[in-house]
């Protein structure tokens, strides 16, 4: 079955040092990554996927994810943190195993700008 | 462009009462979704529909309902409300297989 983890419950950066949120992932076949941010009571944001090409992936808000096949990653990064990205961040699969294919997402990693 | 709405934002309700979660779009989209969220879980998904007239199960449908009779309306029923199904609710639509989806602002429902 498809899954991802995120292995951090919560990350702490101070504002404008670099961010990385990681992912890594376990696919039968190609994976379809996606990461997805959710303010508070709201409801989830699509931010990047990768679904061929290139293994650095840009996407809203100035983020960008590195996928690296061989570590089966898929890490969210910023090069200098703001405060209001301080959100819920959620990384997920598509899983091919259904005929909907359902994204699988992991448990999610909570991001703490400071100022 | 509204995107996806669900209705109602917040939402309390007696053991054994039932209710709809209504979901709307106005994207155009075959696939929509129902999740639900709980803490250090994720998302999962409760039931799914390919286009109008085509519903099939996610991997917790059990104690709800959906049906698909416009390409725009996707709501999920509660039968028979339990304390379990406390949670967050969240309705999704995309436009194809490869596409990304897009949530609806959510649902929190609180079952005493």
């Amino acid at each position: 079955a498809q899954s991802v983890a995120q292995p951090e419950d919560q990350v702490n950066v101070a504002e404008g040092n670099p961010l990385t949120v990681k992912c890594t992932y376990s696919v039968s076949g190609n994976p379809y990554l996606f990461w997805y941010v959710q303010y508070p009571n709201r409801g989830l944001q699509f931010l990047l996927k990768y679904i061929t090409g290139d293994n650095l992936v840009k996407g809203s808000y100035g983020f960008e994810a590195e996928f690296n096949k061989s570590q089966t990653s898929f890490h969210l990064k910023k090069p200098s943190a703001l405060v209001s990205d301080s959100a819920l961040y959620f990384c997920a699969v598509r899983d091919l195993n259904t005929g909907f294919q359902k994204l699988v997402f992991g448990t999610g990693t909570r991001l703490l700008v400071s100022p | 462009n509204a995107g996806v709405t669900q209705t109602p934002k917040f939402q309390v309700l007696k053991t054994g009462q039932s209710m709809t979660l209504q979901c709307a779009q106005d994207m155009n989209h075959e696939y929509m979704s129902w999740y639900r969220q709980d803490p250090g879980m994720g998302l999962r998904l409760i039931h799914y529909s390919v286009g109008a007239g085509i519903t099939d199960q996610g991997e917790v449908p059990n104690g709800y309902n959906v049906s698909r009779s416009t390409t725009e309306d996707f709501p999920l029923r509660l039968l028979s409300a339990a304390p379990s199904q406390t949670s967050v609710y969240f309705c999704a639509s995309k436009l194809g297989e490869y596409t990304e989806a897009f949530f609806g602002q959510g649902t929190r429902l609180t079952v005493v």
